[in-house]
């Protein structure tokens, strides 16, 4: 299985300020076919996970523009402009290149 | 409405059997891959199983041959039959539609 590592697993951002999250894969994401399946998950306190970013650097509909995903091969970051109280959560990243497998998540506190 | 409502889940001794279901309404799930994630109380995420549009279906090595995924399309219902429960199996299990659409998960529970 493809390992996915996030750092850091708590990061503390005042409100305004940008805020950074990072991914690797033990492995190139690179599907076979040519794209790169690294989605980008956030999951507030007693809700379900919602997808966010789709192959590295698409947003879902309805996702704030604030939101960007950036990366290629096997080192990914999902950057947030500036920080709402509203983007209070964990965030995931989630490889579908080979199966699926998440990171461990990381926390954002405001 | 677009949504997946999952239900079935309950606790139940080591070795037992249960039967998720995961509804949807405003889409057919027969065109759609639909996958089981679960998520343990420590709030990892773990992919199960997912069935794609064709009905090949494939699961996690921790689940392969305990647990199955189909569909009903007369009821437009997912279904993960787990068989041979282990306390490891204890977790959040939530139905998702690639990914992007989610039910509000069903809680297992494997305990003596």
């Amino acid at each position: 299985d493809i390992v996915m590592t996030q750092s850091p697993r708590t990061l503390i951002v005042t409100l305004g300020q940008p805020a950074a999250i990072s991914c690797r894969s033990d492995q190139s994401l690179v599907h076979r076919d040519g794209p790169t399946y690294l989605n980008w998950l956030q999951q507030k306190p007693g809700q379900s996970p919602r997808r966010l970013i789709y192959q590295v650097s698409n947003r879902d509909s309805g996702v704030p523009d604030r939101f960007s995903g950036s990366g290629s091969d096997t080192y990914f970051t999902l950057r947030i402009s500036r920080v709402e109280a509203e983007d209070a959560a964990t965030y995931y990243c989630m490889q579908s290149t080979h199966w699926y497998t998440f990171g461990q998540g990381t926390k954002l506190e405001i | 409405e677009v949504q997946l409502v999952e239900s079935g889940g309950d606790l139940v001794r080591p070795g037992g059997s249960l039967r998720l279901s995961c509804a949807a309404s405003g889409f057919d799930l027969t065109r759609n891959y639909m996958t089981w994630v679960r998520q343990t109380q420590g709030g990892g995420l773990e992919w199960v199983a997912i069935i794609y549009t064709g009905d090949g279906a494939f699961y996690s090595d921790s689940v392969k041959d305990r647990f199955l995924i189909y569909r009903d399309q007369s009821k437009n219902t997912l279904f993960l039959d787990m068989t041979n429960l282990r306390v490891e199996d204890t977790a959040l299990y939530f139905c998702t539609r690639d990914f992007w659409l989610w039910g509000q998960g069903t809680r297992v529970t494997v305990s003596t």
